[in-house]
């Protein structure tokens, strides 16, 4: 499968805690982007990177937030001291540098904080 | 800033019906714009796509034209299959800098067969 794949599907956490997520994109794009998508709404942009340099930030992305794209391949996102308002569906997208961008998307990752 | 709205759903239909789903947009400059869909189960996949003024994106029946007039991008299909049902979202992105996706809140669409 050449798809973006993002893993873990679901995630379960207790408020406080620290998570961890992780996106592999297509191989050749080089840009990749992060969304949030809570229910019945949606996605919105957090962040965004081309090869391994973070060049936009949200202001969705509070401080608890931070993302990183070490070799210009895959990206995690990690949440610190993981809130209930933060669960939400975290969705990872790639794409070619183009002036269409047409981004893939992967299945995302549903993140519940009790 | 940019900003999409769209049509409130759910939307309901019977099978081989007309459907429509209304998407109006506000931007500065000149955006791409595109539907996408999200089977249930499944992540968000590109429906199509116009990327300047009077263009029609289609894909698997669907339509919409970019109205640079109107500032819309309506969706609409002249025949619908249960297979179908899904939530579609209406976007918009810059065709420069970060060119970030800028969604609307998505309609649900249910066909009955």
């Amino acid at each position: 499968d050449t798809g973006v794949s993002q893993d873990p599907r679901h995630k379960i956490t207790k408020r406080g805690q620290n998570v961890t997520f992780r996106c592999d994109p297509i191989s050749e794009h080089n840009r990749l982007y992060w969304y949030r998508q809570t229910l019945g709404q949606g996605p919105e942009f957090l962040t965004y990177f081309q090869n391994e340099a973070q060049l936009e930030k949200s202001r969705l992305l509070s401080d608890r937030f931070s993302a990183e794209r070490p070799k210009g391949s895959f990206s995690t996102l990690e949440i610190q001291r993981t809130e209930q308002g933060d669960s939400a569906m975290y969705l990872c997208a790639s794409s070619l540098l183009s002036s269409y961008n047409e981004q893939f998307f992967g299945p995302g990752t549903r993140l519940t904080v009790l | 800033g940019n900003s999409v709205t769209q049509m409130e759903g759910p939307v309901t239909l019977s099978e081989e019906a007309f459907l429509t789903i209304n998407c109006t947009y506000t931007a500065t400059g000149y955006p791409s714009l595109f539907w996408y869909v999200q089977y249930p189960g499944e992540g968000l996949q590109l429906l199509l796509k116009a990327t300047k003024a009077d263009d029609k994106g289609s894909n698997k029946g669907f339509e919409a034209t970019y109205r640079k007039e109107t500032t819309s991008f309506h969706l609409e299909k002249g025949s619908v299959q249960v297979s179908d049902s899904a939530v579609y979202f209406c976007a918009l992105s810059d065709q420069r800098g970060a060119q970030k996706l800028v969604f609307g809140q998505g309609t649900r669409l249910t066909i009955n067969p």
